[in-house]
């Protein structure tokens, strides 16, 4: 199976600052990456897939990049409903994985 | 509107058996594939099975393979998990999700999740 790893596990930042998560795979996966945001009680949210497209509907804060091995999540302007967990996920080869998880928190 | 709902789960006892099912509306359900997904606080996020539009293909996470059967009614929208032979380890929250048109395993609309709890 292909292991993604996040980092970091968690941060915390104020709102207006530029907040990078990453995530690296144990094999290349080219881009087939998609990052998603889960906040308690509610629906995950699909925030970018193929690595760098921005899902409809996402902010255009929101970026990503990266392709192989290592890949980055970008908040340019974190605003306070940014506050939750992000996960990337691999969908390169079955089983279909997903990093550890990052939490934000806002200071 | 795509909405997802999943039905509200429960507490099993180890060796049980639960199915869960998840009520789709707001897009044509028979053409999307769909997966059912499981968070565990210690374990974050689990891919655990998906099914294809006509439910004629369908795959595993090896830890449930054996134990765990998906399927759908495309006549009433719903694609189900059954779960048999429960763990422990099984507990967790478990999210149905659509796959993108045409993109697998992109997985674009979410339920709110359904808490299953194996304990004695």
């Amino acid at each position: 199976d292909i292991q993604m790893t996040q980092s970091p596990s968690s941060l915390s930042a104020s709102v207006g600052d530029r907040v990078t998560i990453s995530c690296q795979a144990s094999q290349d996966i080219t881009k087939y990456l998609n990052w998603y945001q889960l906040k308690p009680g509610k629906a995950p949210k699909l925030l970018m897939y193929d690595a760098s497209n921005l899902e409809t509907g996402v902010p255009s804060r929101f970026s990503g990049s990266g392709s192989e091995t290592d890949f980055t999540l970008t908040i340019s302007s974190l605003q306070p409903e940014d506050a939750a967990t992000y996960f990337c996920q691999q969908f390169h080869n079955l089983p279909i994985t997903f990093g550890q998880g990052t939490r934000l928190e806002i200071k | 509107e795509v909405q997802l709902v999943e039905s509200a789960g429960g507490l099993v006892q180890p060796g049980g058996s639960l199915r869960l099912s998840c009520a789709a509306s707001g897009f044509t359900f028979g053409t999307y594939w769909m997966h059912w997904v499981r968070q565990t606080p210690g374990k974050g996020l689990m891919w655990v099975s998906h099914i294809n539009s006509i439910g004629t293909g369908v795959a595993y996470e090896d830890s449930v393979k054996g134990r765990f059967t998906i399927s759908r009614d495309n006549a009433k929208n719903t694609v189900f998990l059954q779960m048999t032979s429960l763990r422990v380890e099984d507990t967790a929250v478990y999210f149905c999700a659509r796959a993108s048109g045409g993109r697998a395993h992109i997985l674009d609309f979410w339920g709110q999740g359904a808490l299953v709890t194996v304990s004695s």
